[in-house]
């Protein structure tokens, strides 16, 4: 089975300093991951996806993620934050082993970017 | 390209009615996967279709169900909702392009919603 966890429910940051939200998954095969962003009675938006190659994956507004196999983790990253960049991020991963490629979420964290 | 379309955006049912909920994917992709959103549960998977058929479905009870048709359009259908159906259902469409072939690579792009209220 697969699962995804987001250790932190809220992560708060001042503009302008870098952020940090924390992702750890567990699959049985390789690993597809993703992360989202959910904007208030919005849907999810893509940010940028891990499929295979360079552990530095670059997305959507400046987010970053680096993959780290041997903490099973992908903590997504941003250098300089912003307060539009508040909001709800899910982390999410898809299992290539078998058969299933739903993707699970993780429960997802709370950014708010203080000015 | 026009983005993913649902509808209707919101929805208010009473207990044991049955609803139907519509998803437009972005055009020339072919799969369509629905999702249930609750602030307890988070983000559920429903089911998958590509081609017309069910590919994977989730750990859901058979009052949900869904079908897609040829123009790779998709419904879900909920029966006898209950209270606790009350949630935010998304559609995601990815490509599944390349003469039929299905890629679970392929990155998910979700619509914007069904807001679904069950009194």
């Amino acid at each position: 089975a697969q699962s995804v966890a987001q250790p932190e429910d809220q992560v708060n940051v001042a503009e302008g300093n870098p952020l940090t939200v924390k992702c750890t998954y567990s699959v049985s095969g390789n690993p597809y991951l993703f992360w989202y962003v959910q904007y208030p009675n919005r849907g999810l938006q893509f940010l940028l996806k891990y499929i295979t190659g360079d552990n530095l994956v670059k997305g959507s507004y400046g987010f970053e993620a680096e993959f780290n196999k041997s903490q099973t983790s992908f903590h997504l990253k941003k250098p300089s934050a912003l307060v539009s960049d508040s909001a709800l991020y899910f982390c999410a991963v898809r299992d290539m082993r078998g058969s299933a490629r739903q993707l699970t979420f993780g429960s997802g964290t709370q950014l708010t970017v203080l000015p | 390209k026009a983005g993913v379309t649902q509808t209707p955006r919101y929805l208010i049912k009473t207990r044991g009615q049955q609803v139907t909920l519509s998803c437009s994917p972005i055009s020339g992709h072919r799969s369509v996967s629905w999702y249930q959103q609750t602030p307890g549960q988070g983000l559920q998977f429903l089911f998958e279709y590509f081609s017309e058929t069910q590919r994977n479905k989730g750990n859901f009870p058979g009052r949900f169900s869904g079908r897609q048709f040829s123009n790779s359009r998709s419904e879900m259908n909920v029966s006898t909702l209950e209270l606790g159906d009350s949630a935010l259902y998304l559609c995601a469409s990815s490509g599944g392009t390349g003469a039929g072939v299905y890629f679970g690579t392929d990155t998910q792009y979700f619509g914007p919603g069904t807001r679904l209220t069950v009194l």
